[in-house]
């Protein structure tokens, strides 16, 4: 079964230094990889997304991440925090392949919560 | 564009009883999935259909049931509740069942089981 495991419940960084939040997959196909944030009382928004392609990928706000299968990591990167970049960040899977029972859904890691400090 | 809806916004309950949850999908999207996020967790899958079919289910006991309508509208139900219930539920709506469809995520619905 896939799993994933982000390092690091908590993650506090200054404004404007570089944010690095760690996600691995453990998966003997590589899946799809997504991060999301999620912003108190609210619901997930996508940030990005690795399906195929070019294995740097980047997003909104100005986060990137980078597929590398032979770490089987997905970091997610911004090179400049700011204040409004707190919030919590979900790395997920899912599988690529269609085979029934667990088509399309997403695994999550246990989350990342960001602290921006002035 | 309307995103995806899901009412109620918050909801409280004793155990025991039974509770449905809501959800309306982007327009055009046919797939709906839902998760539990339990304070301080990732979002863990519990059902996804696709074209009013059940395609995946997740690690849940059997309290937990949900369908699709002809509208791609969705419904979960939870009976007898447990204060383990306590949750914040999401919908998430995605133009296809399929691996690589992007899933959009609902503000969710805030379960509170005293």
């Amino acid at each position: 079964a896939q799993s994933v495991t982000q390092l690091g419940s908590h993650v506090s960084v200054s404004e404007g230094a570089l944010v690095l939040l760690r996600c691995n997959y453990s998966s003997s196909v590589p899946p799809y990889l997504f991060w999301y944030v999620q912003y108190p009382n609210q619901g997930l928004q996508l940030l990005l997304k690795y399906t195929t392609g070019a294995t740097l990928v980047k997003g909104i706000n100005g986060f990137e991440a980078e597929f590398k299968k032979s770490e089987t990591s997905f970091h997610l990167t911004k090179p400049s925090a700011h204040m409004s970049d707190a919030a919590e960040y979900f790395c997920a899977v899912r599988d690529p392949f269609y085979y029934g029972g667990s088509q399309g859904n997403l695994i999550f890691g246990k989350g990342t919560k960001l602290s921006v400090k002035p | 564009d309307a995103g995806v809806t899901q009412s109620p916004t918050h909801l409280i309950k004793t155990r025991g009883q039974h509770v449905t949850l809501r959800c309306s999908p982007i327009s055009g999207h046919k797939s709906v999935s839902w998760y539990q996020q339990v304070l301080g967790q990732g979002p863990q899958f519990i059902f996804q259909y696709y074209e009013k079919e059940e395609r995946g289910r997740g690690n849940f006991p059997d309290r937990f049931s949900a369908r699709q309508f002809p509208n791609y509208s969705s419904e979960l139900n939870v009976n007898a509740l447990l204060l383990g219930d306590s949750a914040l539920y999401l919908c998430a709506s995605s133009l296809g069942g399929g691996g690589g469809n992007e899933q959009f995520f609902g503000p969710g619905t805030r379960l509170t089981v005293l």
